[in-house]
Parts: structure tokens; C-alpha cells; sequence
């Protein structure tokens, strides 16, 4: 069964480094998405990506937060420079086509500011 | 800001027993509706979806909405075990727009 791939599934970094996340979304997909889930909290949407440029994003996502999809498979996010509230874990999802259809998330990155 | 609600529970049930979990939002202009299951640690899994008014279903999940009264449900038959589990609501104001989730429902079925 196809899936969205998210890699690494951990990342600890220090306050003020950059972090790239990785994700493949599922092939024949046409949106793309992050989302990020704070322990205990709420799903909360970033970004969404499509034809080849976004979309729509959230007040969550700033200047700090970038987004590419550098070769046609790979889907990353940037954080220029993490903050510990920055820690959480971050979803990629995706899904085709138009109408209401299944979001496909990725298993995550934890990403851990120190 | 536009709001997804959901009871945080825990609701607990016994094995068998029928779980109904409840879901507001506040943005009228919402026009599907998601359910999701989200073990612990583990990323968000789809139940169903729903845009029409009424219920549907699907095996022993059925979600039910009401657009005037800004309302969603989600009904699980024969509750399992394995169902135990955090239920996210989100709603969506258009195809391929963003999915509002609200905080989850944590069921617990005991044996």
C-alpha cells in the first residue's frame, strides 16, 4: 500500500540551528501538507503546497519556516532557526485530486530544541 | 478563531457497548468533516468523512452531521479493545484547503 515516507523519525538540535524534514508523499498525489502536533495538543496546520507553490499557511508558519519540493518526490520543511517551542512532532501529509478525500499522513519527525 | 470542540474524556466503555463521541466547530462555511483515529505516538489514521447532512456509515462507524446545528458525531458499534484510542475531529472549508482539528475525544473500551 502506498504511504508518505518522513525521515528522520527523530531529530534533536540546538536552539538557533537550522532542521530540514523530509517527506516523500504518496506519487500520484497533487497536495502536500505539514502539519505539527505539540505533546498534548491539538493537531495544528503549517503549510499546504500545490502546484508547486503555497497555497495557504498559518500564523504558526513565519518567516523562519520555509517549504520545497526540490525534485519532484522529495517534500521538505525548513526551520531556519529552531526555538525550543519549536519541539513537536511534524506530520506530512498528502492527497489527490479535489473533493473531499483522505489526507495521508507520514509516521512523523519528532523534533526535539534543546 | 475558528473552533473545532471536542470533549477530551476519557470516555470509557465497556467491550461491546456502543461509543458516541460529539464534535462542534464554530466556522459555518466548513463543508466536510473528518474523523480520525490517533493511537498514541502514532500519526493521525482516517475513520471517514462526511459533508452531507444525515449519517453515514462505514462497517461499525457511522458519523453523523448536522450543519444547522454546527454538529458532528461519530457512533462506534461493538466496541473493541483495539478502538481504544484518541478520535480527532476536523473540518474543512474547501477541497484542498486546510483540515481544522479539534483537541480529540481519548476512548477507553475495557474489556
Amino acid at each position: 500500500e502506498p504511504e508518505v515516507t518522513q525521515t528522520p523519525s527523530h531529530q534533536v538540535t540546538q536552539m538557533g540551528q537550522e532542521v530540514i524534514l523530509r517527506c516523500v508523499p504518496i506519487s500520484n498525489h497533487l497536495y502536500f501538507y505539514w502539519y505539527r502536533q505539540i505533546l498534548g495538543q491539538k493537531v495544528e496546520f503549517l503549510v499546504s503546497f500545490y502546484n508547486n507553490e503555497i497555497s495557504e499557511k498559518s500564523e504558526i508558519f513565519d518567516d523562519q519556516f520555509s517549504v520545497e519540493r526540490p525534485d519532484g518526490s522529495n517534500f521538505t520543511l525548513k526551520i531556519r532557526s529552531t526555538k525550543l517551542e519549536d519541539s513537536a512532532m511534524y506530520f506530512c501529509a498528502s492527497s489527490e485530486g479535489t473533493g473531499p478525500r483522505e489526507l495521508f499522513f507520514g509516521s512523523g519527525t519528532q523534533l526535539s530544541v534543546l | 478563531q475558528k473552533e473545532v470542540e471536542q470533549n477530551s474524556g476519557p470516555l470509557s466503555v465497556p467491550e461491546g457497548a456502543i461509543a458516541s463521541l460529539n464534535c462542534t466547530y464554530s466556522d459555518r462555511g466548513s463543508q466536510s468533516f473528518f474523523w480520525y483515529r490517533q493511537y498514541s505516538g502514532k500519526s493521525p489514521e482516517l475513520i471517514m468523512f462526511i459533508y452531507s447532512n444525515g449519517d453515514k456509515e462505514d462497517g461499525r462507524f457511522t458519523a453523523q452531521l448536522n450543519k444547522a446545528s454546527q454538529y458532528v458525531s461519530l457512533l462506534i458499534r461493538d466496541s473493541q479493545p483495539s478502538d481504544s484510542a484518541t478520535y480527532l475531529c476536523a473540518a474543512e472549508k474547501a477541497a484542498g484547503n486546510k483540515l481544522t482539528f479539534g483537541g480529540g475525544t481519548r476512548v477507553l473500551v475495557k474489556p
